[in-house]
């Protein structure tokens, strides 16, 4: 079956720091992945979805500037929290879709931790 | 706007069945999803449902009515391993899939 992998699944950072979340797809060619964003005991918050070569489309209310995302090839996709704070401690899961397939597939998920 | 309702929490004995409920109003229908996500991990993918009726899947059904904005997770011979958040997902018509809140259900001995 198809397996997206996320790393690192954990990471602690300080204040005002830069954390890079790399999500890959490791056995298709994810022509479109997307980057969810999951509070204690809420569902998955969709923030951006982005297709291979183009760039990121965000969701009302999240920054661009913030939190950037990079879909440079059909099996990578990175996350990049700029500028971390508190309020950005989450869990992050990304999914990665095959053309002309309409089931998602998750990666593991990543915890940040901003202290 | 679009909506996704399914019970928050529900509680079940062990070698019972359970049915986990969702309603839906969203901008165009293609297909509805659902997930299992335990605690910690990410949601992993259970059945797909685009046309009206049930598919069985080993212990775990999914029916859809369409007509209804209706469906409904059956789980049987629960495990204690169901224990589980369950999340209900509807991909409308610009593909993307809406989620609901999820349902956390909890299977007591």
């Amino acid at each position: 079956g198809a397996v997206v992998s996320q790393h690192p699944s954990r990471v602690i950072c300080k204040s005002g720091t830069s954390v890079k979340i790399e999500c890959r797809s490791l056995d298709f060619q994810a022509t479109t992945m997307f980057w969810y964003r999951q509070f204690p005991k809420k569902s998955l918050m969709l923030m951006a979805t982005s297709n291979e070569g183009s760039k990121a489309t965000y969701e009302q209310g999240v920054e661009k500037d913030k939190f950037l995302i990079n879909h440079a090839s059909l099996t990578l996709s990175t996350l990049t929290v700029t500028s971390a704070h508190p309020e950005d401690s989450s869990f992050y899961i990304c999914s990665a879709r095959e053309r002309g397939d309409l089931e998602q597939y998750f990666g593991p998920g990543t915890r940040l931790t901003v202290t | 706007g679009q909506n996704i309702d399914q019970p928050t929490e529900m509680t079940a004995t062990e070698g019972a069945i359970v049915q986990i409920n969702c309603t839906y109003q969203t901008s165009g229908f293609n297909g509805l999803f659902w997930y299992q996500q335990h605690a910690g991990e990410a949601p992993t993918f259970l059945s797909y449902n685009v046309l009206d009726g049930l598919e069985e899947k080993g212990r775990f059904s999914s029916f859809l009515s369409r007509s209804k904005g209706y469906s409904y997770l059956l789980l049987k011979e629960l495990q204690m391993k169901d224990s589980a958040s369950y999340l209900c997902a509807v991909m409308d018509s610009n593909y993307q899939l809406i989620w609901g809140a999820g349902t956390k259900l909890i299977i007591k001995p």
